[in-house]
Formats: structure tokens, C-alpha cells, sequence
């Protein structure tokens, strides 16, 4: 089975840059687009990347993703930190099936 | 607007069969680049893809749920039903259903651009 793999938490100050990763366990995640959600507590996610590095209307130009195929990783990557970038990020693909998979979900702090 | 809502039990007893029914509006199921998902979310862990269907009823299911799951749609009432049988209290969680878009080529799937406000499902006797 197709997973993704995403560190726990991360923190950092505001102002800096924070890279958030995903690693594919098999096969090549540049296969099927990546996708990355924000989710704030209570409330459903919100798309912040899709089709790998396209940002949605509406999200500042702060959010950026990338794939690395050499490490069949993907990464999401927020400039200047602010208190309300705060929140659960979910990396999302799909498998060879179409079938939706979403990583463990990386806690943000910005202290 | 694209408005997508979860409708269905708060509480199942363990081994009852839940249904639950996500009514949309703004989009028509007949669209041929839109599908809708059902994704949960138990208390404090992560999101879980459930299910996903589309216009020409292609269906796709977890391949860890499949023996449980039915997902269908009713394209003149703008709804998509999930149905879980042999409900657990591990099965408690907010279950989403969200939307789903393929790219311009009509080929890859792309990202849950909305999202209804979630139901929270609790499987207690």
C-alpha cells in the first residue's frame, strides 16, 4: 500500500522559512499530483498547494510546494511564519488505483 | 457558491450500519471533472480517505474498508450516500465529504477543493 510519510510536528519563529516534507513509501510520487491542506482546529481543511506547486486564490504567495523525485518526496515550504499559519498540514496523492491517501498530518507551531 | 453538507446519525450502536447522505449545491453531479469523497477524521488523528465517486459512476473504495463500504449517488436530488456496515467505536470520527476535480486533461485526480462542515459520528452502545 501507497503511504505518506510526514514528520509529527515543527516549529518555528515567526518570520522564518519552515519546510514541511512527505515521503512516498513506494513507487514514484511524481506519478499523481500532491496536494497539501491546512486545517485549523474545528474546521474542515482547506486546499493551500494542489497539482504539486499551484496555489488556490485566495492563499498568499508565502505557500510554495515542490517534488523531489530523487527522494520521491514532496515538500511544502512557508515564508515569512505568521502566528495564524498556525495549524495541521496534511500532504494528499493518490495510488496506482486512484485511490486517495493522505499522510499523518505535520503540527505547526509558531512560537 | 459550491455548498457540499453531511446529513446522518450522531450516535450507532456497534455492528448497526451507518448512512450518511452529503447533499450538494453549485455543482452538478453530471459534471464529468467533479467528484465527491468521503474522508473522516477521528478525534485528534489524522484524515482518512474513504471513498470517491463520479459522473459515469466510477467508483473507488479504501482498499482497508472495502468489505464495509457502499458509496452511491442520486444525480436528480444533487446527493451522494456512504454506507459503513459492522460499525465499531473505533469508527468514531467526523466524516467529511468534499468534492473532488480531475485536471484540464480529464485524467488525474486533483485536490478536494471544498469541504462540508463535517458530522461527528460516535459508535457507542
Amino acid at each position: 500500500n501507497f503511504m505518506l510519510t510526514q514528520p509529527h510536528s515543527v516549529s518555528e519563529s515567526p518570520g522564518k522559512t519552515v519546510t514541511i516534507s512527505c515521503t512516498g513509501s513506494s513507487g514514484s510520487i511524481a506519478s499523481n499530483y500532491v496536494q497539501w491542506y491546512q486545517q485549523r482546529p474545528g474546521s474542515a481543511p482547506t486546499t493551500v498547494i494542489y497539482e504539486d506547486n499551484q496555489r488556490p486564490s485566495g492563499v498568499p504567495d508565502r505557500f510554495s510546494g515542490s517534488i523531489d523525485s530523487s527522494s520521491n518526496s514532496a515538500s511544502l515550504t512557508i515564508s515569512g511564519l505568521k502566528t495564524e499559519d498556525e495549524a495541521d498540514y496534511y500532504c494528499q496523492s493518490y495510488d496506482s488505483s486512484n485511490q486517495g491517501v493522505f499522510g499523518g498530518g505535520t503540527k505547526l507551531t509558531v512560537l | 457558491q459550491v455548498t457540499l453538507k453531511e446529513s446522518g446519525p450522531v450516535l450507532v450502536k456497534p455492528t448497526e450500519t451507518l448512512t450518511l447522505t452529503c447533499t450538494v449545491s453549485g455543482f452538478s453531479l453530471s459534471n464529468a471533472r467533479m467528484g465527491v469523497s468521503w474522508i473522516r477524521q477521528p478525534p485528534g488523528k489524522a484524515l482518512e480517505w474513504l471513498a470517491h465517486i463520479f459522473s459515469n459512476d466510477e467508483k473507488s473504495y479504501s482498499t482497508s474498508l472495502k468489505s464495509r463500504l457502499t458509496i452511491s449517488k442520486d444525480t436528480s436530488k444533487s446527493q451522494v450516500v456512504l454506507t459503513m456496515t459492522n460499525m465499531d467505536p473505533v469508527d468514531t470520527a467526523t466524516y467529511y465529504c468534499a468534492r473532488i476535480r480531475r485536471d484540464s486533461s480529464g485524467y488525474y485526480l486533483v485536490d478536494f477543493d471544498y469541504w462540508g462542515q463535517g458530522t461527528l459520528v460516535t459508535v457507542s452502545s
